[in-house]
């Protein structure tokens, strides 16, 4: 596709349960990146990949929270044992990676719920 | 982020100017962006400017950058009704990027 796709749009789980959330990114943008929108508050960063490099893991809120970038491409960012707290938009971003000025272009989100 | 605030809410009538503000701590910010985000949608780019920059000028839009007061703003002239959205500002440093992002300003646009 021409953006950034996320899956699923929604996601409803009750607490205690895994969840994975899936980003396929623009291609040939070797960096992708994860950020929450919590309601009323602006995205804060989970984690970063770009290319080969070890990922920046430095937003990620606890150890439930894991992601990984198979093949240089598509991500998935799995929360284990759920929580409330957890409820929030899930963004993903890709951009090109190369340096400089770089426009980050952001999927719609996945919209999780933990009952 | 904690290091870029903005205002929540703004309303406006439709077809005057919007002025959205923002301010940022960091002093070496290299490049400074707003975003848009429109109701169930993703953000979408709408306009950045480079740190050695004090205006940039985009048909509707217009950004203005005191470096001093690390004060950002996004002028929006004859504002229309499609232009209700949040809109987002945020920060990146050299050779990082990640993004800084404020809360958002709602603006809502009223006939």
């Amino acid at each position: 596709g021409a953006g950034v796709s996320q899956s699923p749009s929604n996601k409803v789980t009750e607490k205690g349960k895994d969840v994975e959330l899936r980003c396929d990114p623009i291609s040939g943008h070797t960096a992708l990146y994860w950020y929450r929108q919590s309601l009323g508050q602006g995205l804060e960063f989970l984690i970063y990949f770009q290319g080969n490099s070890a990922p920046d893991k430095s937003g990620l809120p606890s150890d439930r929270f894991s992601a990984e970038r198979t093949g240089g491409s598509v991500s998935t960012l799995t929360i284990q044992r759920t929580q409330q707290e957890d409820s929030a938009v899930y963004l993903c971003a890709s951009s090109r990676g190369t340096g400089g000025l770089e426009t980050q272009y952001f999927g719609p989100g996945t919209r999780l719920l933990v009952l | 982020g904690e290091d870029v605030e903005q205002s929540l809410f703004l309303s406006v009538r439709e077809g005057d100017s919007s002025v959205i503000n923002c301010t940022y701590t960091d002093s070496s910010s290299t490049y400074l962006y707003w975003y848009k985000q429109e109701p169930g949608a993703g953000l979408q780019l709408l306009t950045y400017i480079f740190s050695n920059m004090d205006m940039k000028q985009d048909q509707r839009l217009t950004v203005l950058l005191n470096k001093k007061d690390k004060h950002l703003s996004l002028r929006i002239a004859d504002t229309q009704t499609g232009d209700s959205a949040i809109y987002f500002c945020a920060e990146s440093m050299r050779n990082d990027y990640k993004l800084s992002f404020g809360a958002g300003t709602t603006v809502t646009v009223r006939a």
